[in-house]
């Protein structure tokens, strides 16, 4: 089993649409997760990190369900400049390593 | 504030020629980064330093890989003899220290073996 997995997509969705992203990850004891953005030809950027209560920014919501072990980002009224790749970042236990999904493609259609 | 810098952007070289990469980290941030993404793929991590110290190059290939980072600032990343997997995307990043400081990213240097 990976120790980060995503589903690579792409999400179509079209404009003003709410969109859910899941990534499990397999160390119960993992402690430190984030959710990056990547555009295209882009180096990633932090997005948001996940935190146990979740939490929101704006139109984005982090969710981390520790009995299932996976995190969600969740997006509402999509906008066309959410377009991207979305990656799942999670921490190797005992370690300073952080382990990147493979990312998530969202497309957002006009 | 200035990003992380990386140059070359590109750089397109023949198979068994060696090329070297260049990152500058933020101003003051002690941990820099060298990951390897392929098209597709997420970055994964090269070799990580605190300050002038490698203290995570498990997944460096040292039989052609090297870095360094002799003032604890810039580093280099050489790879001789390049190989035509290595063809990828190079990205450089750095935070202030280890742990949960957030990682910021440069634009990387893209790679391609002919």
């Amino acid at each position: 089993r990976k120790e980060v997995e995503q589903d690579p997509g792409p999400f179509n969705v079209p404009e003003g649409a709410t969109v859910a992203f899941n990534c499990t990850y397999s160390n119960s004891a993992s402690q430190s997760f984030f959710w990056y953005r990547q555009d295209c030809r882009k180096e990633p950027k932090l997005l948001m990190s996940v935190y146990s209560s979740g939490n929101e920014d704006g139109r984005f919501t982090a969710q981390l369900n520790r009995a299932s072990q996976y995190i969600s980002l969740l997006i509402r009224d999509s906008k066309l400049s959410d377009s991207a790749t979305y990656l799942c970042v999670v921490n190797r236990p005992g370690t300073y390593k952080y382990i990147f999904g493979t990312g998530t493609r969202l497309k957002v259609l006009a | 504030e200035a990003g992380v810098v990386q140059s070359p952007r590109y750089k397109i070289i023949e198979k068994k020629q060696p090329v070297a990469f260049w990152c500058n980290p933020i101003s003051g941030h002690n941990t820099l980064y060298w990951y390897l993404q392929n098209l597709g793929q997420g970055p994964e991590l090269l070799i990580r330093y605190e300050n002038e110290e490698a203290v995570d190059d498990s997944q460096l290939p040292k039989d052609r890989f090297s870095a360094e980072r002799l003032k604890g600032v810039d580093s280099t990343l050489k790879i001789q003899p390049a190989e035509l997997g290595d063809s990828a995307v190079y990205l450089c990043a750095s935070s202030l220290s280890s742990g949960t400081d957030t990682q910021y990213f440069g634009p990387g240097t893209r790679l391609t073996v002919l």
